[in-house]
């Protein structure tokens, strides 16, 4: 089966600070892709970075960064220089791209509420 | 390109009758998703369709859920008969192949009463 944890219900964290949230995932597929959203109160969902697990390096994508261990199957997001427009729920997300069980599914983690405190 | 489209927005309705969700998905996006959310569980995945074939409905919670994508530019979620405990905030999303973004509609909050 195909699981995404997120082990942190809630974070804070302080304007201008970094903030690192955690996803783990299990699967028995080589090749899939990682992502993680944010969902503001205005309840839409919007991607905030994508990581194909073949590659290596880590995305990056301004103030958003992964590190992606792939042995350990983790996939963190860190946002460095917190901005109030942070706040919101993040959701870890992970898709398999080719064959298996789980052909295409696109499955979600629990999501973690981020405050960000002036 | 407007988006996912989802209606209604909000939907408040009594026990026992008959909810209808609708979806447009984006133009050229071949696979499109049913998600609820509610505190308790988070974001489940109802359904999945890949070129309106469903591949995936685990996370229909019962029979009174079913879904249809009649084509490529429409989806239904139907619940029948609905109660109180299905109020939740209902999201589908499309995208254009396995590796890509999936885009959200603005989900539509149900109430059964």
């Amino acid at each position: 089966a195909q699981t995404v944890t997120q082990s942190q219900p809630e974070m804070s964290v302080q304007e201008a600070e970094t903030v690192t949230l955690s996803c783990t995932y299990d699967t028995s597929e080589s090749n899939y892709y990682l992502f993680w959203y944010k969902q503001p109160p205005s309840r839409q969902m919007i991607l905030v970075i994508r990581q194909e697990a073949y590659k290596q390096q880590n995305a990056t994508e301004n103030r958003f960064s992964v590190n992606f261990q792939k042995a350990a199957k983790s996939f963190s997001l860190k946002i460095s220089d917190s901005q109030l427009g942070d706040t919101a729920m993040y959701f870890c997300a992970f898709t398999t791209v080719a064959g298996g069980t789980s052909y295409g599914k696109l499955t979600f983690g629990q999501g973690t509420i981020l405050t960000v405190h002036p | 390109d407007a988006g996912v489209i989802q209606s209604p927005r909000h939907e408040v309705t009594e026990m026992g009758q008959e909810v209808t969700l609708r979806c447009k998905p984006i133009s050229g996006h071949n696979s499109l998703f049913w998600y609820r959310q509610t505190m308790m569980r988070g974001l489940e995945l109802l359904i999945y369709f890949n070129n309106n074939v469903p591949i995936d409905d685990s996370g229909m919670p019962e029979d009174r859920f079913s879904a249809k994508m009649p084509n490529a530019s429409f989806s239904t979620l139907k619940i029948q008969p609905s109660e109180p405990r299905d109020s939740a905030v209902y999201f589908c999303a499309s995208r254009r192949d396995r590796g890509s973004e999936a885009f959200f509609g603005q989900g539509t909050r149900l109430t059964v009463v």
